[in-house]
């Protein structure tokens, strides 16, 4: 079953705008995780935001976490024509005696040039 | 080496055949994941071996079965699967066992068709 659900579903933006994109989830977590996919590629690690982290930045990539709300916000600042891609939050939690990374429905971000 | 490779890229299959996916990592990493993903949806667990171990079996059907012959190596055996199985398979490794999931690297995925 899904734990993270994205907001919006699809994000249309012109290159050098910003794109704010959301995350809902609903138990507790070890860590949340952003994931960039290429049309029918592989996934790509984005970010990893720790339970008793608030923000993190890498390059143009800001990223949230508010565990009192249950919700993410992943920030791309300058978009590129390149950026465009699906965009999924990942949320990591216990499972019994393991835990596991769960991923939202994801984003499709498209940004044109 | 920061590369996992899938094998192969694109398999075409009938329902009575039987065919195998493999993945292969050399970063060390000691958690490897098999993940399957529908168009337009998000990747689904499947399976997660840690420390060669099996660790984690989302109920997938028998007509799929997972091998970690070695750290390095994990295959996806596949027997009698259905249309509905035709998807694209992602494998995964994180450096971590599965207590605490890290950053996790995929491979390019294996195209899956069953007619």
């Amino acid at each position: 079953s899904q734990q993270g659900e994205e907001d919006p579903q699809a994000l249309s933006i012109q290159e050098g705008e910003n794109a704010t994109m959301n995350c809902s989830y609903k138990t507790s977590i070890n860590n949340l995780q952003w994931y960039r996919q290429n049309s029918g590629r592989g996934l790509v690690h984005l970010i990893l935001i720790r339970s008793n982290e608030r923000e993190k930045h890498s390059g143009r990539l800001r990223v949230t976490l508010d565990t009192s709300k249950k919700s993410s916000s992943l920030l791309i600042t300058a978009s590129r024509a390149a950026d465009t891609a699906s965009y999924f939050c990942a949320t990591d939690a216990r499972a019994g005696a393991n835990s596991k990374l769960t991923f939202g429905k994801g984003i499709t971000l498209s940004v044109r040039p | 080496d920061t590369e996992v490779t899938q094998t192969p890229k694109h398999l075409v299959m009938g329902m009575t055949n039987k065919k195998s996916l493999k993945c292969e990592q050399h970063m060390g990493h000691r958690a490897m994941y098999w993940y399957k993903q529908k168009a337009k949806k998000p990747p689904e667990l499947m399976f997660v071996y840690s420390y060669e171990k099996l660790s984690i079996n989302e109920s997938v059907p028998s007509r799929f079965s997972p091998e970690c012959p070695n750290s390095s190596l994990l295959n996806l055996h596949l027997h009698a699967l259905q249309p509905e199985d035709s998807a694209l398979y992602l494998c995964a490794s994180s450096q971590r066992g599965i207590l605490n999931t890290g950053e996790l690297f995929f491979g390019e995925g294996s195209r899956l068709t069953v007619l």
